[in-house]
């Protein structure tokens, strides 16, 4: 069974750094981009950003550029997002989910990590 | 690329059929995708390069279109079917439009 098991929630100041992970399982590590997408209370979706596992290759949207690293670890079959300079703007729910590659779309999700920020 | 849904909100009943739009402002050839969100869920995908359905996603839902304009249909409603959907797309950007809720009328 694919799984997507996502980090517990945090609270951060602003200005600090967040690290949230997710770990996959039920299928070859290598073969999906993660892609991390979030949500901020009451509204829609944001892409961020995805990370091939087999290269370490990331692909960001260009508001993320500069403040967020995608990182895979592929012994502990692990993708982790930092987010730096956090504002109460990225108060958010922060969702990995997984492609087959640039030709799908993504189609196995993680349940979320919430992420507060609040001085 | 900006990904434009409409309309925002849809006002059905139970076995009514909805019809959902997502624009591009660029041609994006099929490579669009359609999501379903419930309260407290993560996404779901309903449709994959404009018109393949999902696995395990019932017959009753379609997508159809290309290059700019793009349809997702739900043939007859079921109460389950009562959520948001998005579509998104594929490229140097997968952007997602800002959603469609259906609501129950």
């Amino acid at each position: 069974e694919v799984q997507l098991v996502q980090s517990g929630a945090e609270v951060e100041k602003p200005g600090a750094t967040v690290k949230i992970s997710c770990k996959v399982s039920g299928y070859p590590f290598i073969d999906y981009y993660i892609h991390w997408v979030r949500q901020a209370p009451g509204k829609g979706l944001e892409w961020m950003g995805l990370v091939d596992p087999e290269d370490g290759e990331t692909l960001f949207a260009q508001k993320f550029q500069g403040r967020v690293t995608l990182t895979a670890d592929t012994s502990a079959k692990t993708v982790y997002l930092e987010l730096s300079s956090l504002s109460s703007d990225d108060t958010a729910l922060y969702f990995c989910a997984r492609s087959p590659g640039s030709s799908g779309f993504l189609d196995h999700w993680g349940l979320g990590t919430l992420v507060s920020v609040s001085s | 690329i900006v990904l434009t849904q409409s309309p925002a909100t849809l006002s059905l009943s139970p076995g009514e059929r909805a019809t959902l739009s997502c624009r591009a402002s660029q041609r994006i050839s099929t490579s669009l995708a359609w999501y379903q969100q419930k309260p407290g869920q993560p996404p779901r995908l309903l449709i994959y390069d404009a018109s393949n359905r999902a696995t395990g996603i019932p017959a009753r839902f379609s997508g159809s279109g290309s290059g700019t304009d793009f349809t997702l249909t739900i043939s007859t409603l079921e109460p389950e079917d009562f959520a948001v959907y998005y579509c998104q797309r594929r490229g140097n950007s997968w952007t997602f439009g800002q959603g469609t809720k259906v609501e129950i009328k």
